[in-house]
């Protein structure tokens, strides 16, 4: 059973292009959590999904941030317009009950830099 | 307490020192306290997933337990080494199943 995968692993933009962040939870998870680690900060949440829904999005910045776990494919992350200060890690987890009863795995990670 | 908070924000140890730090949580509307293992350049390892008051859980060497009328659970180390050496997380979900981390203690344990 795979883990959590996320690609790509690394992503580099220029200020304006659009990043799109891919996590394939594990197998059996219908949970998607998408966290943010800022230089020299912990793990902030951002969104919390479930398949074709999005549950919470309060983590969320207003603008030019999206978030979607379609029925078929990954969860997708997507930033329009990036900023420089957008260069973050960016980390997906997934879990197969609410996290009253499991816990989350994460992946590995994507690391956003833009120019 | 309204946020999860951790303490201390660094710690330095001896190897072979035993160690402890601690979690604070809001009280009310507890659902579940989540402690995972972070170390650098990759992704979080969770280690204990606790829900009930004096829960106590154990693997290998590492330990923790649960206050949730007080709101803090502990994390010890018996015995560090070297390889112990990462940042510990603890973080707890709210009513929406978002998950709240706190800063997390960076453990050092020098050989």
């Amino acid at each position: 059973n795979a883990g959590v995968m996320q690609n790509p692993r690394h992503l580099v933009r220029r200020r304006g292009q659009e990043a799109r962040l891919r996590c394939s939870p594990m197998k059996g998870h219908s949970h998607v959590y998408w966290y943010r680690q800022l230089p020299e900060e912990g793990l902030k949440f951002m969104v919390y999904l479930q398949k074709e829904n999005i549950i919470d999005e309060s983590g969320m910045p207003k603008e030019r941030f999206s978030a979607e776990f379609p029925k078929e494919g990954p969860s997708i992350l997507r930033i329009q317009q990036v900023v420089r200060g957008d260069s973050a890690a960016y980390f997906c987890a997934s879990s197969p009950n609410s996290l009253e009863a499991d816990t989350q795995y994460f992946g590995p990670g994507t690391r956003l830099t833009v120019l | 307490i309204l946020n999860v908070e951790q303490s201390p924000q660094s710690l330095h140890v001896q190897e072979g020192d035993s160690t402890n730090f601690t979690c604070s949580f809001p009280s009310s509307n507890f659902y579940a306290l989540h402690w995972y293992r972070w170390e650098t350049a990759k992704s979080p390892e969770a280690l204990f997933v606790m829900t009930l008051n004096g829960d106590e859980k154990k693997k290998g060497r590492i330990s923790a337990t649960l206050n949730t009328k007080e709101g803090y659970s502990y994390l010890y180390i018996k015995g560090s080494q070297p390889e112990d050496s990462a940042t510990y997380l603890c973080a707890s979900p709210n009513n929406n199943n978002d998950m709240r981390f706190g800063a997390g203690t960076r453990l050092t344990v020098k050989p």
